[in-house]
């Protein structure tokens, strides 16, 4: 099973400047990486696949990169809508898909 | 627009079964791969289970095999998952969603989620 560890628990960002998040695979994953975003008593929404494609209707602002083992999800411009739990996902070999343990970003 | 409704959760006594069901409107349901995804109260996701277009491939985390089996009715577009034997550690909000991807890779499209507890 590949594990996925996210960095940092908990990030404190002020609106209007740049979180920048980290997931880390325990083997190479390729770009077979997914971002999902998460608000309180909602479900998770799709951000990023492939490590760094936008899904339908995601803003310019959400950007990812990285491959192999080490990658990064970016949100500039930071809006207050966008403080949220953030998970990542691998899915280059399944079963089972398995998610980093989340980054809150929370207002500074 | 795209709608999954899940129902069917509750509070169960730990050894008890309940029935998960996921009603798709919005999709061509019988393209899709399906999963179930669930996470306990305070935590983050884990994936339970996959269920290809036809109902012909099966797959589920190690930790419900042989206690939870996922099906499908494509001519109701409804997705299920029958949970026996329930453990304290089930407890969990689950998710249905839709898995796309070439290779059956990642979950564009999310219910609600559904509720369910096992205690006594």
């Amino acid at each position: 099973e590949i594990v996925m560890t996210q960095s940092p628990a908990t990030l404190s960002v002020s609106p209007g400047d740049t979180a920048t998040l980290s997931c880390r695979a325990s083997q190479s994953v390729s770009s077979n990486l997914a971002w999902y975003q998460q608000k309180p008593g909602q479900a998770p929404r799709l951000l990023i696949y492939g490590a760094s494609t936008r899904a339908t209707g995601i803003p310019g602002r959400f950007s990812g990169s990285g491959s192999g083992s080490e990658f990064t999800l970016t949100i500039s411009s930071l809006q207050s809508e966008d403080f949220a739990v953030y998970y990542c996902q691998q899915y280059n070999k399944w079963p089972p898909y398995t998610f980093g343990q989340g980054t809150k970003l929370e207002i500074k | 627009e795209v709608q999954l409704v899940e129902s069917g959760g509750g509070l169960v006594q730990p050894r008890g079964s309940l029935r998960l069901s996921c009603a798709a409107s919005g999709i061509t349901f019988s393209r899709y791969w399906m999963s179930w995804v669930r996470q306990a109260p305070g935590k983050g996701l884990e994936w339970v289970a996959n269920i290809k277009q036809d109902g012909s491939e099966k797959y589920y985390v190690d930790s419900v095999k042989g206690r939870f089996t996922i099906s499908r009715d494509n001519a109701k577009n409804s997705l299920y998952l029958q949970m026996n034997s329930l453990r304290a550690e089930d407890t969990a909000v689950y998710y249905c969603a839709t898995v796309s991807g070439w290779l059956v890779e990642y979950f564009d499209y999310w219910g609600q989620g559904t509720l369910v507890t096992v205690s006594s």
